[in-house]
Order: C-alpha cells, then sequence, then structure tokens
C-alpha cells in the first residue's frame, strides 16, 4: 500500500491555465505538507498543515491555494501558471507536526509550464 | 548566506571506501537535525536523524557540532546501492513557527 500518494505524477500545461494536484496519505498522520523541489535541486517548503488548520504558510505567490478537506488529504490549486512554476512538487505528512517527526514524501508530481 | 549548505560534490568513490558528507546551518536556534536520502527522480527518504552526542546506524554515522554549526555523515564499506543524493536538513525558525529546511544535496557515485 501506498503510504503519501499523489496525482498525478506528471503535468504538462500551458502558461495562464488553473491546475490541481491532489495528495492523500494512509498513514493516519495528522500533519501533511508541500514542498517544491526547482530545477535546481532545492527543496523549500511551501505549506504545511495540522489536522485541516494551516500551520506554515512560507513565502508563496497568492496563486497557490492549499486546501484540506479532511486530515488524509491536502490539495494543491495553482491559479494562472507561469513558467517558473515549472518543478517537482512534493507532498509529505508526519505524524503530529513536531519537528522531530519523520516526513514521509510522496512520489512527487513533476509540472512543466509551457 | 544560504541556510544549508552542502558541498555538491560528486563525490566518486569506489566501493568499500569510506566517505563523508559535511554540512554547515546558519541559524543557532535550530533544534533538530536529519539527513534524507534522495534516489534520482524519487521523493527524499529520512536516512537518519542527528543528535548532539552523534548515533549511527550500521555503516552510516552522523555527528552534531552546534558549536560551529555544523553537521555531518560518515558512510563506511561503501555500497553500490549507497549511490544518490544526500540531503542534510534542518529546522529553522519561519515566520509560521518552525520549518524544515533542505541543503541541496551531495552527490555520491559508489562505482565497482
Amino acid at each position: 500500500d501506498t503510504a503519501v500518494s499523489q496525482t498525478p505524477k506528471y503535468l504538462v500545461t500551458q502558461m495562464g491555465n488553473d491546475k490541481s494536484i491532489k495528495c492523500e496519505q494512509n498513514l493516519g498522520h495528522d500533519t501533511m505538507y508541500w514542498y517544491k523541489q526547482d530545477s535546481k535541486k532545492f527543496l523549500k517548503i511551501m505549506f504545511s498543515y495540522n489536522n485541516k488548520e494551516l500551520i506554515i504558510n512560507e513565502t508563496v505567490p497568492n496563486r497557490f491555494s492549499p486546501k484540506s478537506p479532511d486530515k488524509a488529504h491536502l490539495n494543491l490549486h495553482i491559479n494562472s501558471l507561469e513558467l517558473g512554476d515549472s518543478a517537482v512538487y512534493f507532498c509529505a505528512s508526519s505524524q503530529d507536526g513536531y519537528l522531530t517527526d519523520t516526513q514521509y514524501f510522496g512520489p512527487g508530481t513533476r509540472l512543466t509550464v509551457l | 548566506r544560504k541556510e544549508v549548505e552542502q558541498d555538491p560534490g560528486p563525490f566518486n568513490v569506489p566501493e568499500g571506501a569510506t566517505v563523508a558528507f559535511n554540512c554547515t546551518y546558519s541559524n543557532s536556534a535550530s533544534q533538530s537535525f536529519f539527513w534524507y536520502r534522495q534516489d534520482c527522480r524519487k521523493e527524499p527518504k529520512l536516512l537518519m536523524s542527528v543528535y548532539s552526542s552523534g548515533n549511527e546506524d550500521g555503516r552510516f554515522t552522523a555527528q552534531l557540532n552546534r558549536a560551529s554549526q555544523y553537521i555531518s555523515l560518515l558512510i563506511r564499506d561503501s555500497k553500490l546501492s549507497d549511490s544518490a543524493t544526500y540531503l542534510c536538513v534542518v529546522n529553522i525558525p519561519s515566520n509560521s513557527g518552525y520549518a524544515l529546511n533542505f541543503g541541496k544535496g551531495t552527490s555520491l557515485l559508489v562505482t565497482p
């Protein structure tokens, strides 16, 4: 069974479009995260949710809007996609959100904006 | 200055070699430290947490020096399967609490 799953795995789209990436975890964790890994391989946190509530919101354009319908799901919606949004987006989860918790990552969504 | 800095490598070593990676972090308020491993085009996975007293897990040894704000990872008896990128990870205060900050990673290639 996949612990943290993301869909789609690959996403190719035109500038200006709106797209969503879905994430689900079946680990029973309370905290979920979105990370962006750019072409230079820097992995940077974007958002963190604990029990459906936003905990961390790093400096991310407001075109990015996370939504957590329940604690097992954290989706990422991106409006008006730009070339610079091309990256791999990783979802992750951890038990309680304590900073000593292990984070479990999904397989990533490779987004290409043309 | 970047929050977490690592030598990107690549480190090319023969099987059986011992290799060491270093990492420095800039924020003295950091409290938790980790090494993650990322294979090509895959997600990062926790390799080990790093404790002040140092810790060992099989062929892997991690050390933390808070005074110098320095973390290390030693891999003994390298295997071909150790080839990957090793990410140094530090929790750092952010505007919303603490957040994990990843270094860019050190690339290791173990050759036959």
